[in-house]
């Protein structure tokens, strides 16, 4: 079983739409919960992060954690063209400077 | 602005030429990461250091060799590259302990290596 999964699409999205990406992990004592978005040839770029469960909204974007059930996802409100991008979904556990990355979702807006 | 910069952006390489990959900065962060990231693939973490502490992951091959002169700076040495090496590195960085709320870590703009 992988650490941290996600499923690798692609996921398309009408414009306009919400786009929602999921993400599970394995590790109970994992802590903090991240989202990076990349756009194809770039470096990650940080969305948000989360370490309480619970929703965290920064502008368009709401993180979702439960801890219960190993589970953080990502919701894109108003999508726009220029959200397509591959969002990667990491986590690490406390005391542990490392991030566990999963392989990313391909999101493609289509205007 | 604080930031992690790489250099050079694209390097190009010969089967076996040693090339060194660069990363400095502004953060002022305590860790610095190396990832090796194919096309399609996660990042993969090969080694990190932590303040003057190196920490290798156990699959990393040992044609990759990494330098921590000083807290701004981090090096990757690829001794022998082959073909299987190309790739885009990414450095990162994190501020850990002393009471960080969290290991956010910040990449730089990462070096698309070419190998011929």
């Amino acid at each position: 079983q992988k650490e941290v999964e996600q499923n690798s699409g692609p996921l398309s999205v009408p414009e306009g739409a919400i786009a929602s990406l999921n993400c599970t992990y394995s590790d109970r004592g994992s802590q903090s919960f991240f989202w990076y978005r990349q756009y194809s040839g770039k470096s990650p770029e940080l969305i948000m992060f989360i370490y309480s469960n619970g929703d965290k909204e920064d502008g368009r974007f709401t993180a979702q954690l439960n801890k219960a059930s190993q589970y953080v996802s990502l919701l894109i409100r108003d999508s726009q063209p220029s959200d397509s991008a591959t969002y990667l979904c990491a986590v690490n556990m406390a005391g542990n400077e490392k991030l566990t990355f999963g392989t990313g979702t391909r999101l493609t807006i289509i205007p | 602005d604080a930031m992690v910069i790489q250099n050079p952006r694209y390097q190009v390489t010969q089967f076996g030429k040693p090339v060194t990959l660069s990363c400095s900065q502004t953060l002022n962060h305590n860790v610095m990461y190396w990832y090796q990231q194919k096309s399609s693939q996660a990042p993969k973490l090969l080694f990190h250091y932590y303040d003057k502490d190196f920490n290798n992951e156990a699959d990393t091959p040992d044609n990759f060799q990494s330098r921590r002169p000083n807290t701004s700076f981090c090096f990757l040495d690829i001794r022998s590259p082959g073909l299987g090496d190309a790739a885009m590195y990414l450095c990162a960085t994190s501020r850990v302990g002393s009471g960080a709320s969290t290991d956010t870590q910040y990449f730089g703009p990462g070096t698309r290596l070419t190998v011929l």
